[in-house]
């Protein structure tokens, strides 16, 4: 069992709809993070989150500690939205895990128009 | 906030030979970290490089095959060596912020070897 499980591995949406992507870790965490990947390959940092929730314009990302769940929100999705959605975690820091990040396989978002 | 650039974005090798991929970072950072997504898969790490010490290379990495510089706070090289058509993945170069919680990759290099 992977140490990050994200759900769906593919999600397929009309424009407009609301789109949840939700992951769940196993190990003990410092701070987890979303990230978006686009066809080009480069990834850009949505948020990183410790506890609560964050907004950023149509994403909402929360996440609960005690039950090692996240997940990321999009309201009103737009074509543009279509990406690869990654959630990735950091260990708590120590020793040789210091700095590093354990990535879950992904999910596929397509938004149709 | 980190922006960091990486030469090539892409590029298209031949079987045996090595490609060097340079990354450039806006600001001194400690850490820089270098992963390799395959084609379909999720982010691995391939080594941890700190300015002034060896990287430090995770299991299954190996630095005849991945060698690494970082000779200044801004700037590393990861070689691809002795290639073959497996080393086809994106080379993502990523740093940590200020706050050792952040985190910022490149815009990665696409690495297609025939």
């Amino acid at each position: 069992k992977n140490e990050v499980e994200q759900s769906p591995q593919n999600l397929t949406a009309q424009e407009g709809e609301f789109i949840t992507i939700n992951c769940s870790y196993s190990v003990g965490i410092s701070a987890l993070h979303w990230l978006q990947q686009h066809p080009g390959g480069g990834i850009v940092s949505l948020f990183m989150l410790s506890s609560g929730k964050k907004k950023h314009g149509r994403l909402i990302a929360t996440i609960n500690i005690q039950e090692k769940h996240s997940s990321l929100h999009i309201t009103a999705s737009h074509p543009r939205d279509s990406a690869v959605y990654i959630c990735a975690v950091r260990p708590n820091a120590g020793g040789t895990s210091y700095g590093k990040l354990t990535f879950g396989q992904g999910t596929i978002l397509t938004v149709h128009p | 906030s980190a922006v960091i650039s990486q030469k090539p974005s892409r590029d298209i090798c031949q079987r045996g030979t090595s490609l060097t991929i340079q990354c450039q970072v806006d600001s001194q950072v400690t850490m820089m970290f270098w992963y390799r997504q395959q084609p379909g898969q999720s982010l691995t790490l391939i080594a941890t490089a700190n300015q002034g010490s060896e990287a430090t290379y995770e299991s299954g990495f190996v630095i005849d095959k991945f060698p690494i510089s970082r000779p200044n706070l801004t700037f590393s090289t990861l070689t691809v060596s002795n290639m073959s058509p497996e080393d086809s993945s994106i080379y993502l170069c990523s740093v940590t912020g200020r706050s050792s919680y952040e985190q910022y990759f490149g815009p990665g290099t696409r690495l297609t070897v025939t």
